[in-house]
């Protein structure tokens, strides 16, 4: 059974800093994966997906990385800002449409 | 963009009542499922469809069962609502891809208590 997991479950960072967060999983036969946001009380946003052949994904100050085979992906944010402050998840897809997600890593930026 | 639309933010409700939530998508979608979120447990799928009047279960159906009779609309059902039904409620949709490799896009939930 696919398991993800997101360490740390919290992170406190000053402005400006670029940072990574992280995101494993335990079977490698995946289809892609997908990161969100999600702020308090609200529903997800689809941030960036990465298919199971592509290395990584960028979207402006966000570059996602893939390792399938070492189970890992990494979400990488440039010069954080407190607007960035939120809770991000990672999620898998394996052999059918369903995602399982990690527990996610509430990110606070500090001005 | 696409556009998932839960048809409420916050939703109160007592024991033992019929429940219903709904969820809209104007993309087409194919795909459509109810997640419900919990603080340590995360996202945890309830029910999926991948067409009109299909169904699939998920991790945790028990105590729920949903309808899809247009391709639009989804709705999940509380058939008699209990105190451990009290969650963040969260609708998605998607497009069949034979590669699987379309992104979930998800709507604003809806936070039930139920009392």
């Amino acid at each position: 059974k696919q398991e993800v997991t997101q360490i740390p479950a919290a992170l406190s960072v000053p402005e400006g800093e670029n940072l990574v967060l992280n995101c494993s999983f335990t079977d490698s036969a995946i289809y892609n994966l997908q990161w969100f946001r999600q702020d308090p009380g609200k529903g997800l946003t689809s941030l960036l997906l990465i298919q199971s052949s592509q290395r990584e994904q960028t979207s402006g100050r966000l570059n996602a990385s893939l390792d399938k085979s070492s189970g890992r992906s990494t979400l990488y944010i440039a010069a954080s800002q407190p607007g960035d402050s939120a809770t991000y998840l990672c999620a898998v897809k394996g052999g059918s449409e369903k995602l399982v997600f990690g527990k996610g890593t509430k990110l606070t930026v500090n001005p | 963009d696409v556009k998932v639309t839960q048809s409420s933010r916050y939703l109160v409700k007592r024991t033992g009542e019929k429940v219903f939530l709904e969820c809209v998508q104007d993309m087409d979608h194919e795909n459509m499922f109810w997640y419900r979120q919990d603080p340590g447990l995360g996202l945890r799928l309830i029910y999926f469809s991948y067409d009109v009047k299909m169904k699939e279960k998920g991790d945790i159906p028990e105590g729920y069962s949903v309808s899809r009779e247009k391709k639009e609309r989804f709705s999940l059902i509380l058939e008699s609502a209990s105190t451990n039904q009290t969650s963040m409620y969260l609708c998605a949709s998607s497009l069949v891809s034979p590669s699987l490799n379309q992104p979930q896009h998800f709507g604003d939930g809806t936070r039930l208590s139920i009392l």
